[in-house]
């Protein structure tokens, strides 16, 4: 199985701050890469996919990048909404594995 | 708007069998995409379980495998989980979802969520 590695799994940051969330794959998946947020009861929501691809309606806040095996979402100016949980997942091969996720807080 | 809603039982016993259906309204299943349940656990996190796709074709997470069906029921327009087996690790919240299918890969709608806890 492929496994990720999300780091940091938890940060606290002020309104405004450019947040960035990493995540590791144990081998190559290409693009095979999504990040989804989470609130707090709430279900995950799709936020970037093939990791680089803005879902439909998502603020252009939210920006996802490569390089080799490691993919990183950023948040370029960080908004109280924003509070949230965030994960990672690979659907390159199965098993499809999630990230441990990342808590971000607001300061 | 394609909507999905998870049901089944709230309790389970130990050993028991766990049956969840997954109701989808705004789009039919026989369209096409890919079916999908997902668990969420404070000790697992998200765990992919199963997907199923309209033709029957399914794909099973191999720590499950054994214990773990996943089925659809077109004239419904609903896909259903049965575990077999339950033991307290299975507590979790139960999310169904659908999945693409082909190159654009992701999970774009989701069930609100069905917590199940296993306990005597």
């Amino acid at each position: 199985a492929i496994h990720l590695t999300q780091s940091p799994s938890s940060l606290s940051a002020s309104v405004g701050d450019r947040v960035t969330i990493t995540c590791r794959a144990s081998q190559g998946i290409e693009n095979d890469l999504g990040w989804y947020q989470q609130k707090s009861g709430k279900a995950p929501t799709l936020l970037i996919y093939s990791s680089t691809t803005l879902h439909s309606g998502v603020p252009s806040r939210f920006s996802g990048d490569r390089s080799g095996t490691d993919f990183t979402l950023t948040i370029t100016s960080l908004q109280p909404e924003d509070a949230a949980t965030y994960y990672c997942l690979q659907d390159y091969n199965y098993p499809w594995m999630f990230g441990q996720g990342t808590k971000v807080e607001i300061k | 708007q394609v909507q999905l809603q998870e049901s089944g039982p709230g309790l389970v016993k130990p050993s028991e069998t766990l049956s969840l259906n997954c109701t989808v309204s705004g789009y039919s299943i026989s369209s096409g995409y890919y079916w999908a349940w997902i668990r969420q656990s404070p000790r697992e996190g998200l765990e992919w379980i199963a997907n199923i796709y309209q033709s029957g074709t399914r794909f099973y997470n191999p720590s499950h495998r054994s214990r773990v069906t996943i089925s659809v029921d077109k004239s419904r327009n609903q896909f259903s989980l049965t575990l077999t087996s339950v033991t307290a690790t299975d507590t979790a919240i139960y999310y169904c979802a659908r999945r693409s299918f082909g190159g654009q890969k992701y999970f774009d709608y989701w069930g609100q969520g069905l917590l199940v806890t296993v306990s005597s």
